[in-house]
């Protein structure tokens, strides 16, 4: 079946550092999705790409879905300690339904 | 607001039980889905549901069955509790449209089988 890998699994940064988490899927994917899981929270929407190449910022938050539409990053630019949580890819998994298919997730450490 | 709501923040149960986690939304949505989620591994889909009575495996639907009776509510149940199915249990909601719309989780259920 689809698989959508993320790396790293975790990282660690101190505040004011830039950090990115990388997905890869091993299909072409029509969308991809962001969510963010704090703590002891649950995952919670941050933004969806649609197109091939396509570029969106968020405050200090940079997304973007690969060319081919297999791939997608997030960027952020100067850390703080809120940005603390899980970061997580989604896409569609195949079929004419809205199966949604998750990464493994980053997990994102910040030292003030 | 909107709302997905579980019906257990924490539950215990022995291995072998019949364990039911329901799941209700609020929000008229069509599409609802069971994830779990273990450290390492992200979510997994267990089954996901686009309509009433209608339902897909996801990737880890060994050992689940789930029931969509009505269009708000999504029940997971699990036939024979085992040790292997402890886990954060997530529980999500979203509409139904050409390309995937942004999905609503409930505040998760942790489950541990003894």
């Amino acid at each position: 079946g689809q698989q959508v890998m993320q790396i790293p699994q975790y990282q660690h940064v101190q505040e004011g550092e830039d950090f990115t988490t990388y997905c890869n899927s091993s299909t072409t994917l029509s969308n991809i999705q962001w969510y963010k899981q704090r703590p002891g929270g649950h995952p919670v929407f941050l933004i969806q790409l649609v197109k091939s190449g396509e570029v969106k910022k968020q405050k200090r938050l940079t997304f973007q879905f690969g060319e081919a539409k297999k791939n997608s990053s997030l960027h952020i630019t100067a850390t703080q300690t809120t940005d603390v949580g899980t970061y997580f890819c989604a896409g569609p998994g195949g079929g004419a339904t809205n199966k949604l298919i998750f990464g493994t997730g980053t997990l994102l450490a910040v030292q003030p | 607001d909107v709302k997905v709501t579980q019906s257990s923040r924490y539950l215990v149960k022995r291995t072998g039980e019949k364990v039911f986690l329901e799941c209700v939304q609020d929000m008229d949505h069509e599409n609802m889905f069971w994830y779990r989620q273990d450290p390492g591994l992200g979510l997994r889909l267990i089954y996901f549901s686009y309509d009433v009575k209608m339902k897909e495996k996801g990737d880890i639907p060994e050992g689940y069955s789930v029931s969509r009776e009505k269009k708000e509510r999504f029940s997971l149940i699990l036939e024979s509790a085992s040790t292997n199915q402890t886990s954060m249990y997530l529980c999500a909601s979203s509409f139904r449209s050409w390309g995937n719309t942004e999905a609503f989780f409930g505040q998760g259920t942790r489950l541990t089988v003894v």
